[in-house]
């Protein structure tokens, strides 16, 4: 089955740097979703990139999706300590046309310091 | 911004016992799902539902496990004769559509099976 696993497992930056999160999988996908976790607490979306997409932006977000090399990257700029969280990437499944099945990786723990 | 809804936010419960996690999705959702995250460990698929019904399903969502959705608004996880390895935070998630949608999660509900 797809997976996806993120890379690296924990990033600590200082604030007003830039962030990179790493996401692999390993079959083919329809889309694949960026989320947000704070400790404890929901999954916030982030944004949701279409395999026919190359490239997506949201306000400090980008996210890159390379179908060849079966990777995406999540990439914040000018952090602020409030970005502090889980990062999950999630595949869709993709078989028979479902959707809803999202293959979560472990997630990159990201702390900002002030 | 409209969210989905959980409730309870923390429920602990004895072992053996009946629990019913309940969850108000997005309004103009149709498709309605439920995850689980065990404490350190990655966020996993349970179920979906549309159409008042089943659509998928994992392999951990066995005879134990039943959803419903009562009436317009509530969705609800059912776990029957708990046991210590159900403890986990399970979140309810909704989407407009299949076909790439966003999913959208709700702030989950801890359960702690003593």
């Amino acid at each position: 089955s797809q997976q996806g696993e993120e890379d690296p497992q924990a990033l600590s930056i200082q604030e007003g740097e830039n962030a990179t999160m790493n996401c692999s999988y390993k079959t083919s996908i329809n889309n694949l979703q960026w989320y947000r976790q704070n400790s404890g607490r929901g999954l916030v979306h982030l944004i949701l990139i279409r395999s026919n997409e190359r490239e997506k932006h949201s306000g400090r977000l980008r996210v890159t999706l390379d179908t060849s090399k079966k990777s995406s990257s999540l990439l914040i700029t000018a952090s602020r300590a409030a970005d502090t969280a889980s990062y999950f990437c999630a595949t869709d499944a993709s078989y028979g046309g479902s959707q809803g099945n999202l293959i979560f990786g472990k997630g990159t723990k990201l702390s900002v310091k002030p | 911004e409209p969210e989905v809804t959980q409730t309870p936010s923390h429920q602990v419960t004895q072992m053996g016992q009946e629990v019913i996690l309940r969850c108000v999705p997005i309004s103009n959702h149709l498709y309605f799902y439920w995850y689980r995250q065990i404490l350190g460990q990655k966020v996993e698929f349970l179920v979906s539902f549309y159409n008042n019904e089943i659509s998928e399903k994992s392999e951990i969502f066995d005879d134990q496990f039943s959803v419903e959705r009562p009436d317009g608004s509530n969705f609800t996880l059912k776990i029957r004769s708990t046991k210590l390895e159900d403890s986990a935070m399970y979140f309810c998630a909704s989407s407009e559509s299949r076909g790439g949608n966003t999913i959208y999660f709700g702030e989950g509900s801890w359960l702690t099976v003593v």
